[in-house]
Formats: C-alpha cells, structure tokens, sequence
C-alpha cells in the first residue's frame, strides 16, 4: 500500500511551451501534497505545498506564476510549468500525506517516482 | 527555520562492514519527528527509517539503526552488514508535528559499497 505515481516520467519540451505533471495517491487519500524539485547531486527543494481545495503554498522564491498547482480531488494534483525554459530543466518528485487513520502511518509521507523534465 | 545538516558528501564502505552516516539539525521545537531516506539511482525516494523526538529509544529497523542524541541535536544513521544493494544517496529529514509538516532535508551523503 501507500503507493504515489507520478506521470509522465520523463518529457521533453520545447522552450516556450507548458507541461503538465500529475502526481497521485494510489490507495490512499492525501489532502496533503508536496512538490519538490531536485538538481543533479543535490538534495531535494521544496517548491510548494499542495493543498485539496485550496490555493497552493508556495516557498519562498518560487514563481507562482510559473509553477501552478492545481489538487482538485484527494488523489491528484497536478504541476504546470508554464513557458517552460531550459533552465527549468530538472527533476520534479512529489510526495503525497497520508490523511488516514490508518495506526502509525497517518501523516506520513510517501513520495513518487518522480519526473525529469528536459526543456530543448 | 529548521535547518539540517549532513558533514560528509561521500562515504564509502566495504561490504559486510558497518558504517555511520551524520547528520545534526537545528530547531527551536521540542515534538518533531526525524527520517533518513535513501535515493538509489532510480532516485525513487525511500524510508530507511523515523524517530520520534519524543521516544527516547533509538529506532531501529533490520540492518539499520539511528542514534538519536536530542540535546545534541543529532541523528546518526549506522548500516550493519553492509550490501551492495545499500549504496544510494542518503538523505536526513526533519518534520515537524505540527503546521504544514514539511520535510527538511540535508544535503545528502553519497554511500558507495566496495566489493
């Protein structure tokens, strides 16, 4: 159980256009997501917190604009890089919160494969 | 802000031996909860283990085990028997119970087994 799934995982964009990721809870509820990005050798960033119903938090520095975040049901949401650029270029992991009550694994969370986005 | 800290970039370790992993955080908190986490190149993000601050007992899961020194503020992973299957990225995570519970992690230790 507590599986996260993220599509698509891997995509190749020109510069200049949008690329939607989606990421979701397989067998669980999150009402919670977190959006992540993390550079070659490097650790992971929080981007912004993904909230079901509501607008997204985002961290400080990161383009609201840029990255939008839509979690329209307690399975999904969804990352839309808009006007992507190269340096956009990246790899996005998500992790979903287990709202649950399921003993000792509500609020954990579980994270997806995540999604390496090449802008060309 | 939460901070964490991970000292060394690369660690390396024959196989069947036993290694140790640091990692220090900083928090003003008293109830927060610590992970260690391991990226292997399909860089899929794993749990290798928690820690409740609350719980004085170091967690320990298998091969691998924590010492979890709150005063200290830190939170050491140690691999026992070590694989080759066990080489990864290592990442030390803070969350705290309360709020929005984001993970703050440190900046990793790359593990490499020798044969």
């Amino acid at each position: 159980g507590a599986v996260v799934s993220q599509h698509p995982s891997r995509v190749i964009c020109k510069s200049g256009t949008s690329v939607k990721i989606e990421c979701r809870s397989l067998d669980f509820q999150a009402t919670t997501m977190f959006w992540y990005r993390q550079f070659p050798k490097q650790s992971l960033m929080l981007m912004a917190t993904s909230n079901e119903g509501s607008k997204a938090t985002y961290e400080q520095g990161v383009e609201k604009d840029k990255f939008l975040i839509n979690h329209a049901s307690l399975t999904l949401s969804t990352l839309t890089v808009t006007s992507a650029h190269p340096e956009d270029s990246s790899f996005y992991i998500c992790s979903a919160r287990d709202t649950g009550g399921r003993p000792g694994l509500a609020y954990e969370q579980y994270f997806g494969p995540g999604t390496r986005l090449t802008v060309t | 802000a939460q901070t964490v800290t991970q000292s060394q970039p690369e660690m390396s370790v024959q196989e069947a031996e036993t290694v140790t992993l640091s990692c220090t955080y900083d928090t003003s908190e008293s109830d927060y909860y610590l992970f260690w986490y391991k990226q292997p190149p399909s860089r899929q993000m794993i749990l290798v283990i928690r820690q409740e601050a609350y719980k004085q007992q170091n967690a320990t899961e298998n091969r691998f085990s924590v010492n979890f020194q709150k005063a200290a503020k830190s939170f050491s992973l140690k691999i026992s028997d070590s694989q080759l299957g066990d080489a990864a990225m290592y990442f030390c995570a803070y969350r705290s119970a309360e709020g929005a519970q984001k993970l703050v992690f440190g900046q990793g230790t790359r593990l490499t087994i020798n044969p």
